[in-house]
């Protein structure tokens, strides 16, 4: 099936840093979102992004839907240690087949040190 | 306003056991969705309904069935519970309309010896 790349896997953090990971397809997406998951919890949205360049705030978090279509980016500034935990990016594919399902990366791990 | 709720959240099966997870949500959304997640893996669709009385297979079908009860309940059923079906199980929900976003549900860790 169609897959996401979602980089870093993994990232260990200083509290106050800035953080940056990214998702990159060969596909065309019409749809990015972001979300994240706290241990034992079920995923929550953070943001989504439904027009290519488009760029949304949500607190300290930006994302950026790219122009090509193919990727995106979530940016986190000044971390603090509650926003360790998984990142996924989810997104939907331009085709009417897909209409109704997201494709997900398998995940940024966070951690922040105090 | 609970969102997605999920029964049970912890099941321990032995092999060749069947069970049913419960999936319902309150928001009046259209489509539900379940996933499973193992380390490494993200997140893998096993079945989805887009509208009531309509579901598909999603990514990884096998030793699963559905059930949309009703606009509300979305049921997962293993027949018979293997030890590669330990994992996390999601329920999502997503709203009619142009929007994509899934909500989730709070999952059920499911261990199969």
């Amino acid at each position: 099936g169609q897959q996401l790349n979602q980089s870093p896997q993994s990232m260990f953090i200083q509290e106050g840093e800035d953080v940056s990971m990214n998702c990159t397809s060969s596909s065309i997406f019409n749809t990015w979102l972001w979300y994240k998951q706290d241990p034992g919890e079920g995923p929550v949205l953070l943001i989504a992004l439904y027009k290519a360049g488009e760029l949304t705030s949500n607190g300290r978090l930006t994302a950026q839907f790219g122009i090509t279509r193919k990727d995106s980016f979530l940016n986190i500034s000044a971390s603090i240690p509650s926003d360790v935990g998984i990142y996924f990016c989810a997104g939907q594919l331009n085709s009417g087949g897909s209409n109704y399902k997201l494709t997900f990366g398998k995940g940024t791990l966070l951690t922040v040190n105090p | 306003n609970a969102g997605v709720t999920q029964t049970p959240k912890f099941q321990v099966l032995k092999t060749g056991q069947s069970m049913t997870l419960q999936c319902a949500q309150d928001m009046n959304h259209n489509s539900m969705y379940w996933y499973r997640q193992d380390p490494g893996m993200g997140l893998r669709l096993i079945y989805y309904s887009a509208s009531e009385g309509t579901t598909d297979k999603g990514e990884v079908p096998n030793g699963y069935n559905v059930s949309r009860l009703n606009k509300r309940e979305f049921s997962l059923r293993l027949e018979s519970a293997a030890p590669s079906q330990t994992s996390v199980y999601f329920c999502a929900s997503r709203e009619k309309g142009g929007t994509h976003e899934q909500y989730f549900g709070p999952g059920t860790r499911l261990t199969v010896t």
